[in-house]
């Protein structure tokens, strides 16, 4: 199975601050990734699909990029409300589907 | 509006079986490959099961293969989850999701439920 690898696994920011988030798959996938913001005690909500699309309604500070192995979620200048969990999740060799372990964003 | 509401979680003993249910509503269920995903506490997530819209095709996490049973009744809406021979392990907030695109499927997740949470202790 790809494993995907998160980094960092958590960070702390500041509201206004642009914060990139990397997630590194085992071997290639194309474009076929997507990311996903969880609060606690919530569901998770898709954010970017397919590397660099975004979800409709998402606000447009968030943007995902990459391909191959090696991709980006950048939140270019966070919100109160942007403080949660962040996954990634890889779809190009299925089963399974596979979930980096998660990034953590914190306020500072 | 697309909703998703699981059902069908509780307390469980080890060995035990579990049925979850997925009522789904706001969208044309019939048309859309349908996850589950889990959750175990504190932890990350877990894709458990897909099925694809017509229940022609299921793939399994080969920690539930054999174990547990995805399947769908288009003419109620509802996708299932039979969970049998239950281990502490499977103790999760346990999500159904509807995949972003509908026919063959995209394998991204568009929309989740709110999940049901489901312990197996004795």
């Amino acid at each position: 199975a790809i494993q995907l690898t998160q980094s960092p696994s958590s960070l702390s920011a500041s509201v206004g601050d642009r914060v990139t988030i990397t997630c590194r798959a085992s071997q290639g996938i194309s474009s076929a990734l997507a990311w996903y913001q969880q609060k606690p005690g919530k569901a998770p909500k898709l954010l970017i699909y397919d590397a660099s699309s975004l979800e409709s309604g998402v606000p447009s500070r968030f943007s995902g990029s990459g391909s191959g192995t090696d991709f980006t979620l950048t939140i270019s200048s966070l919100q109160p409300e942007d403080f949660a969990t962040y996954y990634c999740q890889q779809f190009n060799s299925y089963p399974p589907i596979t979930f980096g372990q998660g990034t953590r964003l914190e306020i500072k | 509006q697309v909703q998703l509401v699981e059902s069908g979680g509780g307390v469980v003993q080890p060995g035990g079986s579990l049925r979850l249910s997925c009522a789904a509503s706001g969208f044309t269920f019939s048309s859309y490959g349908m996850h589950w995903v889990r959750q175990a506490p504190g932890k990350g997530l877990e894709w458990v099961a897909f099925i694809r819209y017509d229940g022609s095709n299921k793939y399994y996490a080969d920690s539930v293969k054999g174990r547990f049973t995805i399947s769908r009744d288009n003419s109620k809406n509802t996708l299932y989850l039979q969970m049998n021979s239950l281990r502490a392990e499977d103790t999760a907030v346990y999500y159904c999701a509807k995949d972003l695109i509908d026919g063959s499927g995209s394998y991204t997740l568009g929309y989740w439920g709110q999940g049901t949470l489901v312990t197996v202790s004795s």
